[in-house]
Parts: structure tokens; C-alpha cells; sequence
């Protein structure tokens, strides 16, 4: 039974263009959201955060947003660039803990020129 | 180094041996996790060592697999008499204790693990 689920395996977008990923959660004690960006061969890279007291948190070019009453988060990145193009990650984690995370399957996004 | 560094990037090994991966946490960080990512999947959580605290061993599939950490420095990993299954991506990650702050986990670029 998955916790923390992405529905999209892949998502393509123009250049300039706003990118959309969106992860859904069934755990109400998630208290504590992450995105990570991963490329090829690479481990995962921390890209931005939000707490459960929060429903956006933006940091240059993307942004967070957290529903909790429908138990979902979107990444918002604007403009996309080529180098966007990654898998992305979303991960939560349950409160009061550094416990582990409980990621997602991922997202590929393409960001065409 | 600054990262998480892990070692071998990769390893390949016949089925029925046994394996060790190597985990070197970023400086001060005193959290310690193992992932593993199969192909097409998302990571999965295997073990987390915080400080001296006994490690929370929940995710491990099997006996076969075993961690160990001492103090807040390095991590192995060890799988014994591995199967087919056992291939994929293991990813170690680090995180500071921060009291009251939710910090997020810095990853390595994972050990690619192929059994043949």
C-alpha cells in the first residue's frame, strides 16, 4: 500500500513554460513534505521543503503547495528550463522524528527547448 | 570531501556471495539512512542510525541483510548470500539534529548493485 504516490511516471513541457508535478499522500501524520530532483547515475538532490503548519513555500523558481484536506502537494516550477529535466521526487516524513522518508515512484519531466 | 560519498559505485557479484557497501556521512551530520531503488521504483527505506540510539531496523527485508555504524562516522552495509532480487541502487543519505527543525536528508550517489 503506498503512502506517498505520484501518478504521472512522466510529464513533457515546453521551454519557458510552467512544469506541474503533483504527489498524493494517505498518511495524516505526514507532517513534513520534500521534493528531491535526481539525474542519471546521481543521487538525489534536495530541492525544497514544506512543513505541514504551511501551505506554500517558494524558493526562486519553484514552489511548493500543500492541500492538506485533499492530501496533496504540487511543485511548481517557472520558467522550466532544459536542465530541469530530471526525475523528481516527492517524500514525506510522519512527525517528531528524523525517522526515514517515504518517497514516491517519481516523475520524469522533460523540459524540450 | 563536502557530500555523502559512497563506495563502490558500483559492484558486480555472482549470487550466493556476500557484499559490503560503504558509507562515508557528511561531517557533524549525526543521522544516517540506507535506501535502496529498484528499477522503476521509488526509494525504499532499509535502515536509520541516529547518534548511539539503537538503529531502527524496521525496513530491512530479510536477515540476510545487516548495517553497522559506529559513533556518528561511517556506515556498511552487508548483504549475505545475495540473490537476484537484492539488484539495485543502495543510497545512503545524512541529515544534522537540529531540535525542533525538520531537516532534510543529503543523499550519495548510491552503490549500483547488479548479482548475476
Amino acid at each position: 500500500d503506498q503512502q506517498v504516490k505520484q501518478n504521472s511516471p512522466s510529464l513533457s513541457v515546453q521551454e519557458g513554460r510552467i512544469s506541474i508535478l503533483n504527489c498524493d499522500y494517505t498518511n495524516s501524520m505526514f507532517d513534513y513534505f520534500l521534493w528531491y530532483k535526481k539525474y542519471p547515475a546521481e543521487g538525489p538532490t534536495f530541492l525544497i521543503s514544506i512543513s505541514s503548519i504551511k501551505d506554500k513555500n517558494e524558493d526562486g523558481r519553484f514552489t511548493v503547495f500543500l492541500n492538506k484536506s485533499a492530501k496533496h502537494l504540487s511543485l511548481h516550477i517557472v520558467p522550466s528550463q532544459p536542465g530541469d529535466s530530471a526525475v523528481y521526487f516527492c517524500a514525506a516524513r510522519t512527525g517528531g522524528s528524523q525517522g526515514n522518508l517515504i518517497f514516491g515512484k517519481g516523475t520524469k519531466l522533460s523540459v524540450k527547448p | 570531501g563536502a557530500g555523502v560519498s559512497q563506495s563502490p559505485s558500483n559492484k558486480v557479484t555472482e549470487k550466493g556471495k556476500d557484499v559490503e557497501l560503504r558509507c562515508d556521512p557528511i561531517s557533524g551530520h549525526t543521522a544516517l539512512y540506507w535506501y535502496r531503488q529498484r528499477l522503476g521504483q521509488g526509494l525504499e527505506f532499509l535502515i536509520y542510525f541516529q547518534g548511539n540510539s539503537a538503529p531502527d531496523k524496521s525496513g530491512l527485508p530479510s536477515d540476510r541483510f545487516s548495517a553497522e555504524r559506529t559513533g556518528e562516522s561511517v556506515s556498511t552495509l552487508t548483504i549475505q548470500r545475495t540473490q537476484q532480487e537484492d539488484s539495485a541502487v543502495y543510497l545512503c543519505a545524512s541529515s544534522p539534529l537540529t531540535a525542533g527543525i525538520n531537516q532534510p536528508q543529503h543523499f550519495g550517489d548510491g552503490t549500483r548493485l547488479s548479482i548475476l
